[in-house]
């Protein structure tokens, strides 16, 4: 069972502004940066965004981070069909001492 | 530029044991703590373990699977012993953004090792 808790799904149009939910406690969302990991079709995850909307090289500032108590989430503005993935928070706590992940959001681009 | 390649995954009985590797390339190995994530087919992301300045363990694997470095070989291992069905799972290595185990982001992964657990 996933110690964060994300909709098992999403969907927009192109161009549309989505966004994902992240549902945590005091221990990991409410103590630690949120983490938010992209999974596109068949590759492994990479790093798409984290506190204060800081972004690796070449993620584009269509997606943004907020956070609020123990809760967080990820905007995506501008949907593009090349967004479609499934998306990951993640976060540090402090009670396990470990890294606990949400349960992923499938994102459909209708 | 950075590459991660794991290695050692395969099939293994319940109860079996398995080594998997991850050679790191394009960047200083030992200045940055490394982890270990599985994916079972079609499922979601499980951290399982990060070495860094200190090392970490999901409650879902302690006591049976184990951590290490070699910072000569630039290579992380994930050592696996008493083997279950629902450790079967694609694991991948990745590295954090810095030395720091608690609290780490993972910046880049491998493509990832598949660990198949049947009789």
């Amino acid at each position: 069972q996933s110690m964060l808790t994300q909709p098992p799904s999403a969907s927009g149009t192109p161009g549309q502004r989505v966004t994902i939910s992240c549902s945590g406690r005091s221990s990991n969302i409410g103590s630690n940066t949120v983490n938010w990991y992209q999974q596109l079709p068949g590759t492994a995850p990479k790093l798409l965004i984290y506190s204060n909307d800081q972004r690796p090289s070449g993620v584009p500032d269509r997606f943004s981070v907020s956070k609020s108590g123990t809760s967080a989430s990820l905007a995506i503005s501008g949907l593009q069909s090349e967004d479609e993935a499934d998306y990951y928070c993640a976060a540090w706590d402090d009670s396990l001492d470990g890294v606990v992940f949400g349960g992923g959001t499938k994102l459909t681009v209708l | 530029e950075v590459q991660l390649l794991e290695s050692g995954g395969g099939l293994v009985q319940p109860g079996g044991s398995l080594r998997l590797s991850c050679a790191a390339f394009g960047f200083t190995f030992s200045n940055y703590a490394m982890t270990w994530v599985r994916q079972a087919p079609g499922k979601g992301l499980e951290w399982i373990s990060v070495i860094g300045d200190n090392t970490y363990y999901a409650d879902s694997v302690k006591g049976r699977f184990s951590i290490s470095r070699d910072n000569s070989k630039d290579t992380l291992y994930l050592q696996m012993t008493s083997l279950r069905v629902e450790d079967m799972a694609v694991y991948y290595c990745a590295k954090a953004v810095g030395v720091a185990a608690r609290g780490a982001r993972f910046d880049f992964w491998g493509q990832g090792t598949l660990v198949t657990v049947s009789s």
